[in-house]
């Protein structure tokens, strides 16, 4: 089954520690983001990237770090720079072909909860 | 200005009614549309796109795109206790989705 997994289902921070959340796509998409969603609200984008080694800065990247080394894989790690991270933290895909104004459709993970202890 | 505006609700709708979820957008540029469901817990699962102004047809769904107006509006027929869920509008920004805040939508028997 082609699709998004993420993991794990639940993550718990001690204070002072980098935490890292895994998503992998076997969906054959170029493009893949990362969502944080607090309670209530809609989807505020972190992170996101269109090409293997690159990615750039979403609206509230501060406190977040990734990687895209394969792609297939892109993993967001929370650091302790991240002062308020208990939310819930969404993974997802697309294909690279939109010009113009024009996005194509991203599919989403189950997603990660994370909580500070 | 937010880029995407949805009424966060929640829209209390009898089951068998007609839900109707508004969405307005501010780049005069977009030119896709997306509607996703949410249930409480779980990730956004895609309902709808639509590119094109008129309306777009799927099932129980429609989607309406006035890109004068810069508002795209889901409607939800025969409602059902299912659709219960929150209902995620997105919408492009550059190269990337930007979406709205949602509409909780409460299917009450």
């Amino acid at each position: 089954d082609g699709g998004i997994t993420q993991s794990p289902k639940y993550l718990f921070r001690k204070e002072g520690q980098n935490v890292t959340l895994s998503c992998e796509q076997n969906l054959n998409h170029d493009a893949m983001y990362w969502y944080r969603q607090d309670p209530g609200q809609g989807l505020r984008l972190i992170y996101y990237s269109q090409i293997v080694n690159d990615f750039q800065k979403g609206d509230i990247a501060e406190g977040y770090s990734v990687s895209r080394e394969k792609k297939e894989s892109f993993p967001l790690t929370v650091t302790s720079a991240q002062k308020n991270p208990t939310a819930f933290y969404l993974c997802a895909s697309s294909i690279v072909d939109g010009a113009g104004g024009y996005q194509e459709t991203q599919y989403f993970g189950p997603g990660t909860r994370l909580l500070v202890l | 200005q937010k880029e995407v505006e949805q009424n966060s609700g929640p829209l209390s709708v009898p089951e068998g009614a007609i839900a109707s979820l508004n969405c307005t957008y501010s780049d005069r540029g977009s030119q896709s549309f997306f509607w996703y469901r949410q249930y409480s817990g779980k990730s956004p699962e895609l309902i709808m796109f639509i590119y094109s102004n008129g309306d777009k047809e799927d099932g129980r769904f429609t989607a309406q795109l006035n890109k004068a107006s810069q508002y795209v509006s889901l409607l939800i027929r025969d409602s059902q206790p299912s659709d219960s869920a929150t209902y995620l509008c997105a919408a492009p920004a550059g190269n990337k989705l930007t979406f709205g805040g949602g509409t909780r939508v409460l299917v009450k028997p």
